[in-house]
């Protein structure tokens, strides 16, 4: 079963502006990973939030956690066609193995 | 060269046929594992291997088997392939440690007619 749940499944957006993606998560973490594919690719890393931190930062990427509601946000900024892709959160539980648990992703379009 | 390898990246085969995919891996990981993608999904847990000598099932095993060759080498078999296997396979890494930061291969994309 998936844990975490991007929304919104699509965003379609122009080239220099700002793309907003957001995930929740269902039991205690501790940290959140955001993951890019291209399409039909491998997945890559992009960043790593742990349960204690509230935000992070890494060039172009903004991501914050609230653990309290469960949920994070990827924040893109400035947006360039070669950000088109799809983009997962990942969870990696608090207690057991660090196995993470891939949400359903969000596709990204920036259109020129 | 890519730090993790899959082989082959497109296989076509009929329902009934063994199939093996394969990965190999440079980047001196311990922990290694299979993930499926359907369309529009996310990646769901097939098996999973901490070493060598550790194999464990994921979230859905059932019709998969894996080998765990050598450190850098785990493969996946479909014993006896059937259409709902239709999917793109990821083999991924990652290092012993808290974070669980996985290293993706480029993916094996199989198609059960």
């Amino acid at each position: 079963s998936q844990q975490g749940e991007e929304d919104p499944q699509a965003l379609s957006i122009q080239e220099g502006e700002n793309a907003t993606m957001n995930c929740s998560y269902k039991t205690s973490i501790n940290n959140l990973q955001w993951y890019r594919q291209n399409s039909g690719r491998g997945l890559v890393h992009l960043i790593l939030i742990r349960s204690n931190e509230r935000e992070k930062h890494s060039g172009r990427l903004r991501v914050t956690l609230d653990t309290s509601k469960k949920s994070s946000s990827l924040l893109i900024t400035a947006s360039r066609a070669a950000d088109t892709a799809s983009y997962f959160c990942a969870t990696v539980p608090l207690t057991g193995f660090q196995k993470l648990v891939f949400g359903t992703g969000t596709r990204l379009l920036v259109s020129p | 060269d890519a730090d993790v390898t899959q082989t082959p990246r497109n296989r076509i085969t009929k329902t009934g046929k063994r199939i093996m995919l394969e990965c190999s891996q440079t980047k001196g990981h311990d922990r290694m594992y299979w993930y499926r993608q359907d369309p529009g999904l996310g990646l769901q847990l097939i098996y999973y291997s901490f070493d060598v000598k550790d194999i464990n099932k994921g979230e859905i095993s059932d019709g998969y088997s894996v080998s765990r060759q050598a450190q850098a080498k785990f493969s996946l078999s479909l014993e006896s392939a059937i259409p709902n296997q239709t999917a793109l396979y990821f083999c991924a890494t990652s290092e012993v440690g808290d974070t669980g930061e996985l290293f993706f291969g480029e993916g094996s994309r199989l198609t059960v007619l």
